[in-house]
């Protein structure tokens, strides 16, 4: 048990769609990031949210945005679904570099 | 920018073996050095980390040591076991400057498969 809750865990949408994924974690933190894995890769930084304003962002086009809730949970949004972006989409929270990050099992999003 | 190199699998090994995952990482600042291990259809687990050059990170038997001066942050373990086997990724975390965020920068996986 990570602490770290995500939702769904699979999903397929049709290309051109939009997809809305979720994360939740029952601990305080004040940093949620998202990442993006691809099949046999390492994961890649989407962006990272502190105190719910976005402050740092990966080499990811606008139509990936984001949003964090004072309630701790989180949000991915990815406009125009386009067939690369099927990936592992994995939440990660931290209260800090120093203490590292904790992630969630991921969402499986099949794009087709 | 960052970056994080670490050897290509799969290694397979034998049960008690000792084993090395290399690990080696470039970035601007002073980064915090981790080590997440990934158990087929899961997230990443954190496994070990190390904040500051010299300090040793370690956990379930498994060690790795922040090494400034050759930028490094090899993953060692004595003796492996079969429930060992998964995938390792080496990442590191730095701030940029302004306080701003990069997140964690990942190495490409290596994928470890021990044998009984």
């Amino acid at each position: 048990e990570t602490g770290v809750t995500q939702s769904p865990t699979h999903l397929i949408k049709t290309r051109g769609q939009q997809v809305t994924l979720r994360c939740s974690s029952q601990s305080g933190h004040n940093t949620v990031s998202w990442y993006q894995q691809a099949l046999g890769q390492g994961p890649q930084f989407i962006f990272q949210y502190y105190r719910e304003e976005e402050n740092g962002r990966g080499n990811f086009p606008p139509r990936f945005s984001g949003l964090q809730f004072p309630n701790y949970s989180s949000e991915l949004n990815v406009n125009a679904l386009e067939l690369d972006d099927s990936a592992l989409y994995l939440c990660a929270i931290s209260q800090g570099i120093e203490h590292g990050y904790t992630f969630g099992s991921g969402t499986r999003l099949t794009v087709v | 920018g960052n970056s994080v190199t670490q050897m290509e699998g799969p290694v397979t090994l034998s049960e008690e073996a000792f084993l090395t995952i290399n690990c080696t990482y470039t970035a601007t600042g002073y980064p915090s050095l981790f080590w997440y291990v990934q158990y087929p259809g899961e997230g990443l687990q954190l496994l070990l980390k190390a904040t500051k050059a010299d300090d040793k990170g370690s956990n379930k038997g498994f060690e790795a040591t922040y090494r400034k001066e050759t930028t490094s942050f090899h993953l060692e373990k004595g003796s492996v076991q079969v429930s060992d086997s998964a995938v390792y990724f080496c990442a590191l975390s730095d701030l940029v400057s302004g306080g701003g965020a990069d997140g964690l920068t990942f190495g490409k996986g290596t994928h470890l498969i021990i044998q009984p």
